[in-house]
């Protein structure tokens, strides 16, 4: 597609539930990044992906989150048993090539979760 | 641990005058910097980048200018314009690694 797309755009669940969110990036784009952004915070990040291999998972706060790609295109980000705390915009983005290489990121509009 | 920090979170600047946004960072190993905008519910977007072999880049109206010795980076935008409203946020990396360290963001507000 023509940019980075994120589904859904907003999700409110219960505490305890497990939600998933999806990332299209752009086609051609190896690298997949996820962040997320807590209120009053900067972007933090979560896990990178080069193809379908995740080489850095260390932002990934806990076991309770997880994500694959698949097929070098979307990614899905899965959060089980959600607390407030969780409770962020989470961000993908996707890239032809690793930082430095003047390939900056293009990022998503974001999936905003609210945990109640 | 910030590694990378802007300690304005807000600025207000009149349109037509040069808005200053500063960001420092604390890992030496850092040699490729970014700065994005954001808009209000849209993603953030890529406005200028430098690498540590710089001490300036300039894109037309923004100017981003790197300080190693100092370990600081600012983006100057002249002249400023109301559409330059939005959250700035910084970034780094090292070289080998795979992501960006970002700042917390500065809100820039310029006013008509």
């Amino acid at each position: 597609g023509a940019g980075v797309s994120q589904s859904p755009s907003n999700k409110v669940t219960e505490k305890g539930k497990d939600v998933e969110l999806r990332c299209d990036p752009i086609s051609g784009h190896t690298a997949l990044y996820w962040y997320r952004q807590r209120l009053g915070q900067g972007l933090e990040f979560l896990i990178y992906f080069q193809g379908n291999s995740a080489p850095d998972k260390s932002g990934l706060p806990s076991d309770r989150f997880s994500a694959e790609r698949t097929g070098e295109s979307v990614s899905t980000l899965t959060i089980q048993r959600t607390q407030q705390e969780d409770s962020a915009v989470y961000l993908c983005a996707s890239s032809l090539g690793p930082p430095g290489t003047n390939y900056g990121y293009t990022f998503g509009s974001g999936t905003r979760l609210t945990v109640v | 641990d910030q590694q990378v920090k802007q300690n304005s979170p807000s600025l207000s600047v009149q349109e037509g005058r040069i808005s200053i946004l500063n960001c420092d960072y604390t890992n030496s190993m850092f040699d490729y910097f970014l700065w994005y905008k954001k808009y209000p519910a849209e993603g953030p977007t890529f406005l200028i980048s430098i690498s540590s072999i710089k001490d300036k880049n300039e894109d037309g109206r923004f100017t981003v200018f790197l300080n190693k010795s100092a370990k600081h980076l600012s983006l100057h935008i002249v002249p400023s314009q109301p559409g330059d409203s939005a959250v700035y946020f910084c970034a780094a990396s090292a070289s080998g690694t795979y992501k960006y360290i970002f700042g917390t963001g500065t809100r820039l507000k310029v006013l008509a």
